[in-house]
């Protein structure tokens, strides 16, 4: 299966600022996502990354909330946009296409 | 939205005993996915499902896909000290769209 890197792995970032968060894949695949796992919870999608095209979004999050970039097929960003204590999560890139997904290991954002 | 609702949320047990999980749904899935997280890393697919009534094992990991197609289960036998961790089922609903919806996740805990 393919493999995820993401970074960074972890950051503590101030209140009001942003970060973009990174996810490379060693080959190209055909759908990559963007999942949140809040303290001790399970994991919600954020939205689907397309190539080439604006990303769709799920249900309770917005493009300027979580703006999502995918240049080519095996790489794509989300920005966490003016961060709130609440933002303080695990942000997990997957990959799909034609397995089921897989994850790269995440990166554990808090929130000061 | 869709929901899946895992049971238990949490198992303690002594090492050798064997541990069994469900998730159920009231809606109908094509896909049944299980996944293990261990801390600090990403969810690590354990087993796929993809035709109701199907019965799957993976070594010590035996999963089926519910002849509804609204549940699934998982059994560990003879668990070991690795099994501890968090293991979570997923369903996708669309055949191609790859989205998944997540359970809440058992924690499994192991007396040696």
């Amino acid at each position: 299966s393919a493999v995820i890197s993401q970074k960074p792995s972890r950051d503590i970032c101030q209140r009001g600022t942003s970060l973009t968060i990174q996810c490379q894949v060693d080959s190209q695949v055909t759908m990559m996502f963007w999942y949140r796992q809040q303290p001790g919870q399970s994991l919600t999608l954020i939205a689907t990354a397309n190539q080439g095209s604006e990303a769709t979004y799920e249900s309770g999050f917005v493009i300027d909330k979580f703006p999502i970039s995918r240049p080519n097929l095996t790489f794509s960003t989300l920005t966490v946009s003016n961060m709130s204590p609440e933002d303080s999560s695990i942000y997990l890139c997957s990959v799909g296409g034609n397995q089921p997904q897989h994850f790269g290991d995440g990166t554990r954002l808090s929130i000061l | 939205g869709q929901q899946l609702n895992q049971s238990p949320q949490s198992m303690f047990i002594q090492e050798g005993e064997d541990v069994s999980m469900n998730c159920t749904s009231s809606s109908i899935f094509n896909t049944w996915l299980w996944y293990k997280q261990d801390p600090g890393e990403g969810p690590v697919l354990l087993i796929a499902l993809y035709k109701a009534g199907e019965l799957t094992s993976n070594g010590r990991l035996t999963a089926q896909f519910g002849i509804t197609r609204k549940d699934s289960f998982l059994n560990i036998s003879a668990s070991i000290p690795s099994d501890v961790g968090i293991y979570f089922c997923a369903g996708q609903l669309i055949q191609g769209a790859q989205k998944l919806v997540f359970g809440q996740g058992t924690r499994l805990t192991i007396n040696p």
